[in-house]
């Protein structure tokens, strides 16, 4: 079946520590983003990329870093910068390039904490 | 961005349909209205979208209102899997990125 695959489900940082959350895709989709969701609240776009080794900053993307040197894959890296790193992080894809006629398709989540 | 007005939560008994209601008074003509739901701890699921007619899809039913300042989400016959929190967003044509996400209406299904 295909869809989006993210891992690890839950992940643990220490101070002081970048880790990296995957983000994998099989739907042959060219734009893939990354939101962060806070608890009871709505979702905060931090980077997408449109087409593979170009990505453009969301509304939160400091503390972050993304690559796309790879279609299927948006890796993306929590610095020791991002002083608030708890939160439900969320991947998606769509197709690109239709603007707002096309669905974006989202992945289960990687929830991070901090130890 | 234009914004959308959902209630804030709604009940529904299981096997009954159930019509979630969105507002969005300041939509542009070329905005699409999307639906998507999310489970708990789950990522978001896209439902539905549309622009100006009504939709039908193997999920749900979608009534635009022939102002489009208002829609109506229709899930014709709940059951508990449908117990979600149910997003409904405006999307502009010409716009590739984010999706904004509100509240939502978290949508309870009895048995």
């Amino acid at each position: 079946d295909g869809g989006i695959t993210q891992s690890p489900k839950y992940l643990f940082r220490k101070e002081g520590q970048n880790v990296t959350l995957s983000c994998e895709q099989n739907l042959n989709h060219d734009a893939m983003y990354w939101y962060r969701q806070d608890p009871g609240q709505g979702l905060r776009l931090i980077y997408y990329s449109q087409i593979v080794n170009d990505f453009q900053k969301g509304d939160i993307a400091e503390g972050y870093s993304v690559s796309r040197e790879k279609k299927e894959s948006f890796p993306l890296t929590v610095t020791s910068a991002q002083k608030n790193p708890t939160a439900f992080y969320l991947c998606a894809s769509s197709i690109g390039g239709r603007g707002g006629n096309q669905p974006q398709h989202f992945g289960d989540g990687t929830r991070l904490s901090i130890l | 961005d234009a914004k959308t007005t959902q209630p804030n939560s709604m009940e529904s008994n299981e096997e009954e349909p159930v019509h979630l209601p969105c507002n969005h008074s300041t939509i542009s003509g070329t905005d699409y209205i999307h639906w998507y739901r999310q489970l708990p701890s789950q990522g978001p699921e896209y439902v539905i979208h549309g622009l100006t007619s009504n939709v039908n899809n193997r999920m749900a039913s979608l009534a635009i209102a022939e102002d489009r300042k208002s829609s109506t989400l229709i899930l014709h016959r709940a059951t508990l899997r449908d117990a979600a929190v149910y997003y409904c967003i405006l999307r502009p044509m010409n716009r590739d990125d984010k999706i904004i996400f509100g509240k939502g209406t978290r949508l309870h299904i009895l048995p």
